[in-house]
Formats: C-alpha cells, structure tokens, sequence
C-alpha cells in the first residue's frame, strides 16, 4: 500500500525559531499534497494544497508567509513554521493524492512551541 | 461549503457491545467517503472508503453504509473490543481535499 512519512515525528522549538517539517511519499509519486493541523480534541483542519513545481494554496486564514511550503520533487513537500509562537504548536499532518484521488496520511508531527 | 458532522461526539460502552457511529454531511455531491481511527497522539488509520456510487463496506467487524442523498453515513462496529478505544473520524471528499468531522471518541470498557 501507498505510504507517506513525516519527520520529525515531534519537534520542541523555541519562540521565534522556525521549524521545517518534511512529508515523503516512499512508494509512489504525488503530484499533490495537504498539510493539515490539529489542536487537541479538534478535528483536522485544512491549511494549504501543495502542488508540485507550483505555489502553494493556502486556506482563507492560513498566513502563507508565516506556514512556508515547498513542494520540490513528486515525492516531497515540506512544511515551514516561520517565526514560531506558542499558539503555533498543534498536530500537523501531510497527505499525499493517490492517482484515484485517495488520499494517503502521514503519521504527523508534534510541534511545541516554549 | 462543505460541512461534516459526527454523533455523538464521546461514546463509551461496556465490551461486546455493538454501536453505530454517526456521520452527516451538508453537500451531497460528493466523490466518496471515508472513515478513520486516530488513537492518541498518533497519525490516522484508514478504515473503509466507500465511494459515492456503492452503499456499503464491510471489513470485518466494521460495516459502513452511504447514504448520499440524505447526507449520511453510519459505521456500524460489531462485538467491541477494548482495542477498538480510539477517536473515529469521518471525512467526504467533493471538490475540495477531504473534509473531517470532529470524530467521536469512543471507550469500551473490559
């Protein structure tokens, strides 16, 4: 089966560093890619389409300067939590399009933010 | 826009029990729904996919029915174990990336 990688698995950063995330699809290409955040007890959430050799698309109210993606290669996207706050900290998951439209998830990465 | 409902939002029941989980959605031109198991801290687990022309999947003690003109989906668990204590999150997929639910954390109790 299809399989998508996240590291790190958790990330402890301080205010005002930045922090890159990276999202793999080992066995297979994804010419797309989701980045998705979760605060606890919450639902995922949407942040930004990730195509790639293209910008990014980011949802109303998703700051594009401050969560930088990158989508590369067919394999990789990653994600960049500029200028990091405490509030910043939360769940972020990837997901890497199938070619029937399916969606594959990363096991996600624990950002916290002292 | 789309929006995804699930109830209840926590559910808890002694072992053996069967239960059925709750999915609704607002848009019902959707490409197919699916279901997931996050357990604490953890990524999500793929259940069953079920696509907006089908009705049903089953895989083992799991059966999830699609009901896309009125909007819902249920999953039915059979025989619950204590291994099955995890949040079950809905998603649909239309025009746009998956669309969640805030899931139902589910307990069974040994």
């Amino acid at each position: 089966g299809a399989v998508v990688s996240q590291h790190p698995s958790w990330v402890i950063c301080k205010s005002g560093t930045s922090v890159k995330i990276e999202c793999r699809s080992l066995d297979f290409q994804a010419t797309t890619m989701f980045w998705y955040r979760q605060f606890p007890k919450q639902s995922l959430m949407l942040m930004a389409t990730s195509n790639e050799g293209s910008k990014a698309t980011y949802e109303q109210g998703v700051e594009k300067d401050k969560f930088l993606i990158n989508h590369a290669s067919l394999t990789l996207s990653t994600l960049t939590v500029t200028s990091a706050h405490p509030e910043d900290s939360s769940f972020y998951i990837c997901s890497a399009r199938g070619q029937m439209y399916e969606q594959y998830f990363g096991p996600g990465t624990r950002l916290t933010v002292t | 826009k789309q929006e995804v409902t699930q109830i209840p939002a926590a559910l808890s029941v002694p072992e053996g029990e069967n239960l059925v989980l709750n999915c609704s959605f607002t848009d019902s031109a959707i490409y197919n729904l699916q279901w997931f198991r996050q357990d604490p801290g953890k990524g999500l687990t793929s259940l069953l996919l079920i696509q907006s022309s089908q009705r049903e999947q089953t895989s083992g003690r799991l059966n999830a029915s699609l009901d896309k003109s009125s909007g819902r989906s249920t999953l039915y668990i059979a025989a619950s174990q204590p291994g099955d204590s995890a949040t079950y999150l809905c998603a649909v997929r239309g025009n746009t990336p998956l669309v969640f639910g805030k899931g139902t954390r589910l307990s069974v109790i040994a």
